[in-house]
């Protein structure tokens, strides 16, 4: 069935260190793809995402690649901060038509100075 | 824009007790709104997808006399955990889209239920 792995945590960085964290998918056809943050105390957030083959999502310093060959969305990060801590969760959603989400079970980080 | 809101953030109650927990979409008109729940380190799982004014579709698995939820109003959908047990301690978590076809869902930041 129709599911997420990613990379389980907890995740500890220094300020200004790189990040990856891996995500892998199992869907049919063709997803769109997501990253999600939750800061503490907050709800999930959309951080980016991509729709399609080859589709690079961008935002706050952070990318990842929609990658079909591998079915991966790897996030990356090439200099992360303190405020960057939070628990991020890939997801993706089926083709037109559906609205389900499926989460990966979250992957922990924290980052100190 | 697009703030979701949960009440409350934690509850305990005691065994065979009902509680109440409200979603509310703060600055925007939700026609579709859905209910996860989330163990510890697992994954969110949706439990049941409301639309304003029908009834909700329960995802296969999830007993709808149990998880009894209601979509009065465009801002405003309740999950009543009915008859709680400690095996429904649980974070539950709603999210918001103003289309059942958006892939944009604004997410409250979460219940902590606690069955005694």
């Amino acid at each position: 069935g129709n599911s997420v792995t990613q990379m389980e945590g907890p995740v500890t960085l220094s300020e200004e260190a790189f990040l990856t964290i891996n995500c892998t998918y199992t869907a049919t056809g063709y997803p769109s793809l997501f990253w999600y943050v939750q800061y503490p105390g907050e709800g999930l957030q959309l951080l980016l995402k991509a729709t399609k083959a080859d589709d690079k999502g961008s935002n706050k310093g952070f990318e990842a690649t929609y990658r079909k060959e591998t079915t991966s969305f790897h996030l990356e990060k090439g200099s992360v901060q303190v405020s960057d801590s939070a628990v991020y969760f890939c997801a993706f959603r089926e083709g037109a038509g559906s609205y389900q989400l499926t989460f990966g079970k979250g992957t922990k980080l924290s980052v100190i100075p | 824009g697009a703030v979701v809101s949960q009440h409350p953030s934690r509850v305990i109650c005691k065994s065979g007790t009902s509680v109440k927990i409200e979603c509310r979409s703060l600055d925007f008109q939700a026609t579709t709104m859905f209910w996860y729940r989330q163990f510890p380190k697992q994954s969110l799982m949706l439990m049941a997808t409301s639309n304003e004014g029908s009834k909700a579709t329960y995802e296969q698995g999830v007993e709808k006399d149990k998880f009894l939820i209601n979509h009065a109003s465009l801002t405003l959908s309740t999950l009543t955990v009915t008859s709680a047990h400690p095996e429904d301690s649980s974070f539950y978590i709603c999210s918001a889209s103003r289309t059942a076809n958006t892939y944009e869902q604004y997410f409250g930041p979460g219940t902590r239920l606690t069955v005694t």
